[in-house]
């Protein structure tokens, strides 16, 4: 198994362009989401999704986009690229047993953008 | 809102030291707690992990012990190697909008030299 693969692994645009970020998992799991990690800020959540077709915000979602066509895909998009998007954003999924048994999340390796 | 607070780093210790790393947490209802570990130009993986009071979670030589009454969940390891050299994440998973999700703290980078 691959685990969780993060197409590009490196990218740097100019502000307004736009891209998509790609998330691939392999190990069937209903969760994915999107970070992204900042110095001296930890890992903030963008985006997530409990399943194929279904989305959500997370704490940081304001200039981003996602989709979830498919279970094993969790795209991110960013519309109009600016500076303070420059980051490392990383994607991860997880297999829900049960409310109580809070899942455990499996990280891909992270795309790290530059914004000009 | 949950939030989770680490020890700053960078800590920086001899090889064969001993290691603590400070978390306390806020959350409502019952959390799960987490110790996620990134090596350099890595994504995070999971070292270890707890699910109620008074669990023990345990992984290649650490450990972290579930305080409710403390709220906290310190990381420990009696011996580093240079090879722990990392940045170390504490994480929460509680629940939001019906739906699990992980907060993060800041992250507390070990250096361990030979």
């Amino acid at each position: 198994n691959a685990g969780v693969t993060q197409t590009p692994k490196f990218r740097v645009l100019k502000t307004g362009q736009s891209m998509t970020l790609l998330c691939a998992q392999d190990m069937n799991h209903e969760y994915m989401y999107w970070y992204r990690q900042d110095p001296g800020m930890g890992l903030r959540l963008i985006h997530y999704s409990v399943g194929e077709g279904t989305t959500a915000k997370g704490e940081v979602p304001d200039g981003y986009n996602v989709s979830r066509l498919k279970k094993q895909n969790f795209l991110l998009g960013l519309e109009s690229a600016a500076p303070s998007q420059t980051s490392v954003y990383f994607c991860a999924s997880s297999y829900v047993q049960g409310w109580l048994d809070q899942e455990t999340q499996y990280f891909g390796p992270g795309t790290r953008l530059l914004v000009l | 809102g949950d939030s989770v607070t680490q020890m700053e780093g960078p800590v920086t210790l001899s090889e064969e030291a001993f290691l603590t790393i400070n978390c306390t947490y806020t959350a409502t209802g019952y959390p799960s707690l987490f110790w996620y570990v990134q090596y350099p130009g890595e994504g995070l993986q999971l070292l270890l992990k707890a699910t109620k009071a008074d669990d023990k979670g345990s992984n290649k030589g650490f450990e972290a012990t579930y305080r409710k009454e403390t709220t906290s969940f310190h990381l420990e390891k009696g011996s580093v190697q240079v090879s722990d050299s990392a940045v170390y994440f504490c994480a929460l998973s509680a629940l939001n909008s019906g739906y699990s999700t992980l907060t993060f703290g800041k992250g507390t980078m070990l250096l361990v030299s030979p």
